[in-house]
């Protein structure tokens, strides 16, 4: 069981727009830690996408969006293409833990 | 051009041992923490292991504490990982990541990831 969690999956058809939420609790996004994003494309590495709740690291696309309310976050895409069918991952600090957590991932599908 | 680039992976038996390493280039290597963070064939993330930029600070998941052990050669440009008293569970992709200088918080992002080295534990 993550101690991010993150829906198993969305979709959405070309165009539209997805939201995928992360909702942690106090000892992580709720104390304020960054929440960042990684999109993994099918057989590759992570890639970093959101950084710091709602930045985006230079040659990532603008569709891409981040935001975060108290002990949850969100990754929004807007103006969903084919080429973003993937997972998605949230990733923060958990202060019991005393290390980094992620998400259980959620898998992108584009209709 | 950052690049990390894995090695080391293959199959052990249980109980067995194996040492990663994460050879860095294109990049100011000895200014970054580094991290691993694993991930099971078909599954998600799971952080493994940090350790600071000049490698006195160091942390691992509750998983692995006790069996792992993280470590560096800033003179080699090179992170390790090495993984004793192996279980089939650590059967994984094992990834090196890079944490951004400009993270805050305790352990912040990583914005560069190796391609992974795959680690089969089976008898």
């Amino acid at each position: 069981q993550s101690v991010l969690t993150q829906p198993p999956s969305v979709s959405g058809a070309p165009g539209q727009r997805v939201a995928i939420s992360c909702t942690g609790s106090s000892s992580n996004i709720g104390a304020d830690y960054g929440v960042h994003w990684y999109q993994q494309l099918p057989g590759t590495a992570p890639k970093l996408l959101i950084f710091d709740n709602t930045n985006r690291p230079s040659g990532v696309p603008d569709r891409f969006s981040g935001s975060k309310s108290d002990t949850s976050a969100s990754l929004a895409i807007t103006g969903l293409q084919p080429e973003d069918e993937a997972d998605y991952y949230c990733q923060s600090f958990d202060s019991s833990l005393s290390g980094a957590v992620f998400g259980a991932g959620t898998k992108v599908t584009v209709l | 051009q950052v690049q990390l680039v894995e090695s080391g992976g293959g199959m052990v038996q249980p109980g067995g041992s194996l040492r990663l390493s994460c050879a860095a280039s294109g990049v100011t290597f000895s200014a970054h923490a580094m991290h691993w963070v694993r991930q099971d064939p078909g599954k998600g993330l799971e952080w493994v292991a940090f350790i600071s930029s000049d490698g006195n600070n160091k942390k691992y998941a509750d998983s692995v504490r006790g069996r792992i052990t993280v470590s560096r050669d800033n003179s080699k440009n090179t992170l390790y990982l090495q993984m004793n008293s192996l279980r089939p569970e650590d059967t994984s992709v094992y990834y090196c990541a890079r944490e951004s200088l400009y993270s805050y918080g305790p352990i912040g992002y990583f914005d560069h990831w190796g391609q992974g080295a795959l680690v089969t534990v089976s008898s």
